[in-house]
């Protein structure tokens, strides 16, 4: 398994937090202050939401936050609306070409 | 704002080449500073798989055996993608994106769909 790995699905209550973990080594999450999230809904591109690990673009909600502790990641969903289901996919620099940039992905389903 | 658009035949036969031009609008190819292609299978995750500087250097998913080649045309704000020796494997929604460095992808296409398909 060379992608970085994810929960496949994560679900929450509108207004509830919930977090989506990254879990990779010390030769890529932990190595590198480089971390992205991306959220991707049906049909569309994906959009980056976080960069360098807690980074915000603007235009994105504060309700969305990143952190990293030791080789793992997360990206919290605070508040979450209904507009937040989406897949979303981690991204880290990497030691080597051959490990893919990308996580797993993780569904967010709000129920 | 800068924004991306892909073009290319949206059905490829076994065994031949997929190829792909994205063109940059809005800024400049030379502000990446790097450009990448991303494919996503159908019910399938992204997979990063080629990228280049603006400058011409360029890095490949290793997996890929050789079969892709990307290049960069300053003169047309574009850079291009190759495939050869497709297989039904190869058909995804391929997206280009600019990568502002350290696998920050700040810019997308829209993402076409590709068909490996005799």
């Amino acid at each position: 398994q060379s992608a970085l790995t994810q929960p496949a699905s994560v679900s929450g209550s509108p207004g509830q937090s919930i977090t989506i973990s990254c879990t990779g080594t010390s030769s890529d999450v932990g190595g590198y202050n480089y971390v992205s999230w991306y959220q991707q809904h049906p049909g569309k591109a994906p959009k980056l939401m976080i960069s360098e690990v807690s980074n915000r673009p603007s235009g994105v909600p504060d309700r969305f936050s990143g952190s990293k502790s030791g080789n793992t990641a997360s990206l919290t969903i605070s508040g979450l609306q209904a507009e937040d289901e989406a897949d979303y996919y981690c991204a880290s620099q990497r030691s080597t070409t051959s490990l893919d940039v990308f996580g797993t992905g993780t569904k967010v389903t709000v129920l | 704002q800068v924004q991306l658009q892909e073009s290319g035949p949206g059905l490829v036969r076994p065994s031949g080449t997929l190829s792909l031009t994205c063109v940059v609008s809005g800024g400049s190819i030379s502000s990446g500073p790097w450009w990448s292609w991303v494919r996503q299978p159908p019910g399938k995750g992204l997979e990063w798989i080629a990228e280049i500087h603006h400058t011409g250097t360029n890095k490949y998913k290793p997996s890929l055996n050789g079969r892709v080649t990307i290049s960069v045309d300053t003169s047309k704000n574009q850079f291009s993608l190759e495939l050869t020796s497709v297989t039904a494997a190869d058909t995804a929604v391929y997206y280009c994106a600019r990568d502002r460095g350290w696998k920050k992808y700040d810019a997308w296409g829209q993402g076409t769909l590709v068909t490996v398909s005799s």
